[in-house]
């Protein structure tokens, strides 16, 4: 089955600057990749995503590439704010409606 | 638009007791997904229900694990009888099905068994 690497596991930076999370998957028969973010009493709520026929996405101050071939992708945060601070999820899933298997988190820390 | 609606958001029990979460899905979304997400992890797919048919239950632990969605709305996941190790959250999401992607989530369920 999916296995999903995330790094890294804790990740803090000063307000305004720029966080990068990264994942790796193994089943290169997989074409969606969501992130979600998740704040503490919360369930996952999806920021972003893209699928395997596109190498870039991006909507305000963030966006995720994907390379098929190294068969990883990441997720770029410009411009943080102490808001960002949360855990983000990436996953990823075979196709339309299928399980997502999530990585093991990053616990974003922005300060002030 | 309300969100996928879950209940209880808390549930405190013994081991051995039994304990039901129950979860209703955006209106319109066939497909609905049961998750548990242990401390510090990502969650992980229990089972997942296309309309009213279970179609991948393959990680849900059969001899004390059932779950139902009758009707195709509304779902309901049991464990009877609880054990510690199943304290987590639980969270239930859905989908629009036919092709469509997105999973939204609710809010779980956290459950602790002492």
């Amino acid at each position: 089955g999916e296995n999903v690497e995330q790094h890294p596991s804790t990740l803090s930076v000063q307000e305004g600057d720029s966080a990068v999370i990264k994942c790796t998957y193994s089943d290169s028969a997989s074409n969606y990749f969501p992130w979600y973010k998740q704040e503490l009493g919360k369930g996952p709520q999806l920021i972003i995503d893209i699928r395997s026929n596109v190498g870039e996405k991006k909507d305000q101050r963030i966006a995720v590439t994907l390379n098929k071939t190294a068969k990883h992708f990441s997720l770029h945060i410009t411009e943080t704010q102490p808001e960002d601070s949360a855990v983000y999820f990436c996953a990823a899933s075979r196709s339309a409606g299928n399980m997502l298997t999530f990585g093991g988190g990053t616990r974003l820390m922005v300060k002030p | 638009e309300a969100g996928v609606v879950q209940s209880p958001r808390y549930k405190i029990i013994e081991k051995k007791q039994p304990v039901a979460f129950w979860c209703n899905p955006i209106s319109g979304h066939n497909t609905l997904y049961w998750y548990r997400q242990n401390l510090g992890q990502g969650p992980e797919l229990l089972i997942r229900y296309e309309n009213e048919e279970a179609v991948d239950d393959s990680q849900l632990p059969k001899d004390r694990f059932s779950a139902e969605r009758l009707k195709g709305v509304d779902s309901t996941l049991k464990i009877q009888p609880a054990e510690l190790g199943d304290s987590a959250v639980y969270l239930c999401a859905s989908s629009l099905g036919m092709g469509a992607e997105t999973q939204y989530f609710g809010p779980g369920t956290r459950l602790l068994v002492l």
